[in-house]
């Protein structure tokens, strides 16, 4: 069956430094892997999208990989600031998607 | 970006009772809209697509007749959860995608603020 698969466990790091988050998955071949941000008590935002035949996508501060013979994407955020405290979501799909269970990032000052 | 309204934020009820919550597209048309629902801690579980003027899909093990769902115009469908148990406590969330952008090949979701559900 199909899986997605994001480190259940919180990612600590301190402010400044590149934070990198992991979503890897099977029996998929997407065409898309979206990376989703979301606080506590509200719905996700949308954050990057990226293609098959991208193997990177950057926007502002954040990066995002796409290894699809790992079947493997990773999310960076560079310099980061305790307001980039939230869990991070990835999701797979093209009109529905599916979304791994997300990993949260806390920043400390 | 496109947003998306969810209403109410926080609903309280009676075991019994039924409860609607609303999801509307405000600046795009969107065929299609999403139900998810999520537990503490855990993913997002898609629950049904609603379609525009035609009857929502559900997924393997959503009860049709518990989860109602109506997608009467391209802005709006409404989730009514009918004779409401404790176990039906949850984040129920809403998205929805934007037809003239998904032509163009934008497929993001933008989703709704979710609604906190508890039912006593």
């Amino acid at each position: 069956s199909q899986k997605i698969e994001q480190n259940s466990e919180a990612l600590n790091i301190q402010e400044g430094k590149t934070a990198t988050l992991t979503c890897n998955y099977t029996n998929y071949s997407p065409a898309y892997l979206q990376w989703y941000r979301q606080d506590p008590g509200r719905g996700p935002v949308f954050l990057l999208l990226i293609r098959e035949n991208e193997k990177e996508k950057r926007k502002e501060r954040l990066k995002v990989t796409f290894d699809t013979t790992l079947k493997q994407s990773l999310f960076h955020i560079t310099a980061s600031q305790p307001a980039d405290s939230a869990t991070y979501l990835c999701a797979l799909g093209d009109s529905t998607l599916t979304f791994g269970k997300g990993t949260m990032l806390l920043v400390s000052p | 970006g496109a947003v998306v309204s969810q209403h109410p934020s926080r609903v309280i009820c009676k075991s019994g009772t039924s409860v609607k919550i609303e999801c509307r597209s405000l600046d795009f048309q969107a065929t299609t809209m999403f139900w998810y629902r999520q537990f503490p801690k855990q993913s997002l579980m898609l629950m049904a697509t609603s379609n525009e003027g035609s009857k929502a899909t559900y997924e393997q093990g959503v009860e049709k007749d518990k989860f109602l769902i109506n997608h009467a115009s391209l802005t709006l469908s409404t989730l009514t959860v009918t004779s409401a148990h404790p176990e039906d406590s949850s984040f129920y969330i809403c998205s929805a995608r934007d037809i003239v952008r998904a032509g163009a090949g934008d497929t993001e979701a933008f989703f709704g603020q979710g609604t906190r559900l508890t039912v006593v």
